[in-house]
């Protein structure tokens, strides 16, 4: 079946402007995870959904980091006012439950210039 | 919340040979350990995991063992191949918090 889908696969943006990063997770799993990755790094846990629980938003690194998602479907990660420091592959993840195999997406590459 | 180290951050070897990453954990309710494999330009894919009521778990060249007492897993690669070169993360728990990762290089 599908796997997780993120787009676009590359974003090339100037600092200042605002961005949206999709994610879409394979059917049917409630949990969803947002991470970034800067070169070279770990994964950098930002953002978990489980299915109508209220998202745990603890690793989002200031508030021009925001995430939403509609229902158990598709979610999207915005950036706002985006600085050269949030240049990094943002990773989604989704899985059946929490405290289970994660299935990622291939990413997403931004690059602020 | 969760502290999570992996050792070695690298790791060199000869194929054929035996390799050996330790991911050790803090949160004693954890019950999901999973290893994860992430090749070049890629996602990482889970590769093996095993859970609180298991003490190993092999599938073929790679096992993990559990060590809930000393709250630590490993994983165990055998006969590697270049194939194998990659970074490996582990993530105890509700996988919220990611091993920093260990950079496995395979020579022939």
């Amino acid at each position: 079946g599908a796997g997780v889908s993120q787009s676009p696969s590359n974003k090339v943006t100037e600092k200042g402007k605002d961005v949206e990063l999709r994610c879409d997770p394979i059917s049917g799993h409630t949990a969803l995870y947002w991470y970034r990755q800067r070169l070279g790094q770990g994964l950098e846990f930002l953002i978990y959904f489980q299915g109508n629980s209220a998202p745990d938003k603890s690793g989002l690194p200031s508030d021009r980091f925001s995430a939403e998602r509609t229902g158990e479907s598709v979610s999207t990660l915005t950036i706002q006012r985006t600085q050269q420091e949030d240049s990094a592959v943002y990773l989604c993840a989704s899985s059946s439950s929490g405290a289970d195999t994660q299935y990622f997406g291939p990413g997403t590459r931004l690059t602020v210039l | 919340g969760e502290n999570v180290e992996q050792h070695p951050s690298t790791l060199s070897v000869q194929e054929g040979d035996s390799a050996v990453i330790k991911c050790t954990y803090s949160d004693s309710a954890s019950n999901y350990f999973p290893w994860y494999k992430q090749e070049l330009g890629k996602g990482p894919q889970l590769i093996i995991d095993i859970r609180s009521n298991v003490g190993e778990k092999k599938d073929q060249r790679i096992a993990v063992t559990l060590n809930k007492t000393a709250k630590h897993f490993s994983l165990h690669i055998t006969e590697t191949q270049p194939e194998d070169s990659a970074v490996y993360f582990c993530a105890p728990g509700t996988a919220l918090i990611f091993g920093k990762g260990t950079t496995l290089s395979v020579s022939s």
